[in-house]
């Protein structure tokens, strides 16, 4: 089983859809939970993070992290197409490096 | 120009030849890595540094070999190319390991080996 597993989609919505990406994961250790955003052909940008259990919120953009679950969430709200890109979810434990998810391709159709 | 850059960003090369591949940032970050990117595995780290003259392994290390003489310049070398290397290769800086100190990432090297 991998440390973090994430469905590769690809999901394509209309616009102004409420959006919801998901990770899973295993190791018990992880802390901070972030969640990138990849455009095509560029490299991932950090889009928010957060500390152990709990919501962060950031304009429409709303990250949920169930410890007990070993499960992470990212809500996107009236999704736009300018939303469209590759969303990572990255977690890491203590000093060790990020582990990333595989990515979720997201479409937004206007 | 400030940030992360990687050069070349495109290249092709042939089965068992030397490619290096460059990294370069100017914030002055102690944390310095290479992943590379495939369909169907995500972003896979090869190596990482701590500082000058310190590196370690990540998950995919072999067939790669990287220094860092300053803190700078992070190259990633593939010493005898194969086709299993034609991949995006995205270095990354950051102030720490991890946290709430993000990755900076470059804009990526597409490499072909035939």
């Amino acid at each position: 089983q991998k440390e973090v597993e994430q469905d590769p989609g690809p999901l394509s919505v209309p616009e102004g859809a409420i959006v919801s990406l998901n990770c899973t994961y295993s190791n018990s250790a992880f802390q901070y939970f972030m969640w990138y955003r990849q455009y095509s052909r560029k490299g991932p940008e950090l889009l928010m993070y957060t500390y152990s259990s709990g919501n962060k919120e950031d304009g429409r953009f709303t990250a949920q992290v169930d410890k007990s679950s070993k499960y992470i969430s990212l809500f996107i709200r009236d999704s736009q197409p300018s939303d469209s890109a590759t969303y990572l979810c990255a977690m890491i434990a203590g000093n060790t490096p990020l582990v990333f998810g595989k990515g979720t391709r997201l479409s937004v159709i206007a | 120009d400030a940030g992360i850059t990687q050069s070349p960003r495109y290249k092709i090369t042939e089965t068992g030849r030397q490619v290096t591949l460059m990294c370069h940032q100017t914030w002055s970050h102690s944390y310095m890595f290479w992943y590379r990117q495939d369909l169907g595995h995500g972003l896979r780290l090869i190596y990482y540094s701590a500082a000058a003259d310190i590196t370690d392994k990540g998950e995919v290390p072999d067939g790669y070999v990287v220094s860092r003489s300053k803190t700078e310049n992070f190259p990633l070398t593939l010493e005898s190319a194969t086709r299993s290397q034609t991949s995006v290769y995205f270095c990354a800086s950051s102030p720490t390991s991890g946290g709430t100190e993000t990755q900076y990432f470059g804009p990526g090297t597409r490499l072909l080996v035939l």
